[in-house]
């Protein structure tokens, strides 16, 4: 079974600019969480989805936003990029929250 | 405030040497502790997850434990394919399934 899958792997933008980065679940998984993790730190915690309501959002502005689609997928919004915004962003899946699979993520390098 | 700190930030065994990561967290009501592996531009990789004090999980030269207070990562005499970063997580009661990650410990193993 494929597992969590994030497109694009890579992106370069351009400060001021918008970004849209997208997950697939893993197949039955109900619940999409989306993290940034910049170099050297853990990953922070940005969105929860489950059954395309927000369940939950980390303390990030309002720039960053998230949206589940009917078959689970999602994407990451950021508007207005800032050079802070460079960052692995990573998305994870779960059926129950007692194991979240994380993607390879997405990396984003402004400048 | 939850938070997560692991120790050390980094170690260097060899091969064979055995060793101890270890993970201390507050947490206002523990629902589960996760641990990761991360190797250098790839997403975590799921290694187990723990509810409660005294629980114990094994998967090949990894164990890891869980107490009130903090939880070890033990490596039984590792190999140079062991060298990675492995992360802790933490899963609060009143969060949802948002994890709160430590910093990590960057572990190399050398032959």
């Amino acid at each position: 079974d494929a597992g969590v899958t994030q497109s694009p792997t890579h992106l370069i933008k351009t400060r001021g600019q918008h970004v849209t980065l997208r997950c697939s679940p893993i197949s039955g998984h109900k619940s999409v969480s989306w993290y940034q993790q910049v170099l050297g730190q853990g990953p922070q915690f940005i969105f929860q989805y489950y059954e395309k309501e927000e369940r939950g959002r980390g303390n990030f502005p309002d720039r960053f936003s998230a949206r589940q689609f009917p078959n689970y997928s999602s994407e990451l919004n950021v508007n207005a990029l800032l050079l802070g915004d460079s960052a692995l962003y990573l998305c994870a899946s779960s059926l129950d929250g007692n194991t979240i699979y994380f993607g390879e993520g997405s990396w984003l390098t402004v400048v | 405030e939850d938070q997560v700190t692991q120790s050390p930030e980094a170690l260097r065994l060899q091969e064979g040497e055995s060793s101890s990561l270890n993970c201390s967290y507050t947490v206002s009501g523990l629902r589960g502790l996760f641990w990761y592996r991360q190797d250098p531009g790839k997403g975590p990789e799921f290694l187990f997850t723990l509810y409660s004090a005294g629980e114990e999980k094994e998967k090949e030269r990894l164990k890891a434990t869980l107490t009130k207070k903090e939880s070890f990562l033990h490596i039984t005499a590792p190999k140079p394919e062991d060298s990675a970063t492995y992360l802790c997580a933490v899963q609060a009661n009143q969060a949802g399934t948002a994890l709160i990650f430590g910093k990590g410990t960057t572990l190399s193993v050398s032959s």
